[in-house]
């Protein structure tokens, strides 16, 4: 069964301390894994999409990853504005649906 | 920048009402979804089309309906509101295999 979980479900960093938010998954034929960001009362934006192991993608201070069995969004040197709540989805071979985690909600305090 | 626009960011409906959310996009994108998100289930699909006219059932396509008579504009339908259909509605569009782009939003609470 295709499934997607992310890890931890809540991050507190303060400003400036890098972190690790996980996304690991099983599915039959990936094709594609995209990031998102939400912020509250929002739909999710676009962040990235990977889509073979050993790919990585950077924007300002995210930076994604991927192996065949999981992704990593790192977080460099974190503000306040990078709050939000980070949602991971892989797009499965077989049925081509969208398949998203739980997301993790993110907080950097000042 | 691909722009998906819902009608209303708020809404507030009476049991049994039926209710209409609307979603205009402007990529010419030949795939629309429409998701609800609520906490501790994260997004799940209602329905989702790839082309004019057309549609497929997602995984919780029950209480609903949906219409894409153009390109841009997918209708999302509860043909008798219940409480338990208080969510958020997120629509999205995209073109084929590539990613989703989603509008803002209709928090919907049915009374």
């Amino acid at each position: 069964e295709d499934q997607v979980t992310q890890s931890p479900e809540a991050l507190r960093l303060q400003e400036g301390e890098s972190s690790s938010l996980n996304c690991s998954y099983t599915v039959s034929g990936l094709r594609g894994l995209f990031w998102y960001r939400q912020d509250p009362g929002k739909g999710p934006e676009f962040l990235f999409t990977l889509y073979s192991a050993g790919e990585e993608k950077e924007k300002e201070r995210l930076k994604a990853t991927l192996t065949k069995k999981e992704s990593f969004l790192h977080i460099t040197a974190p503000k306040p504005e990078d709050s939000a709540t980070y949602l991971c989805a892989v797009r499965s071979g077989n049925t081509g649906k969208l398949i998203f985690g739980q997301g993790t909600t993110l907080q950097v305090k000042p | 920048d691909v722009k998906v626009t819902q009608s209303s960011r708020y809404l507030v409906k009476r049991t049994g009402e039926k209710v209409f959310l609307e979603c205009v996009q402007d990529m010419d994108h030949e795939n629309m979804f429409w998701y609800r998100q609520d906490p501790g289930l994260g997004l799940r699909l209602i329905y989702f089309s790839y082309d004019v006219k057309m549609k497929e059932k997602g995984d919780i396509p029950e209480g609903y309906s949906v219409s894409r008579e153009k390109k841009e504009r997918f209708s999302l339908i509860l043909e008798s509101a219940s409480t338990n259909q208080t969510s958020m509605y997120l629509c999205a569009s995209s073109l084929q295999n590539s990613p989703l782009h989603f509008g803002n939003g209709t928090r919907l609470t049915v009374t």
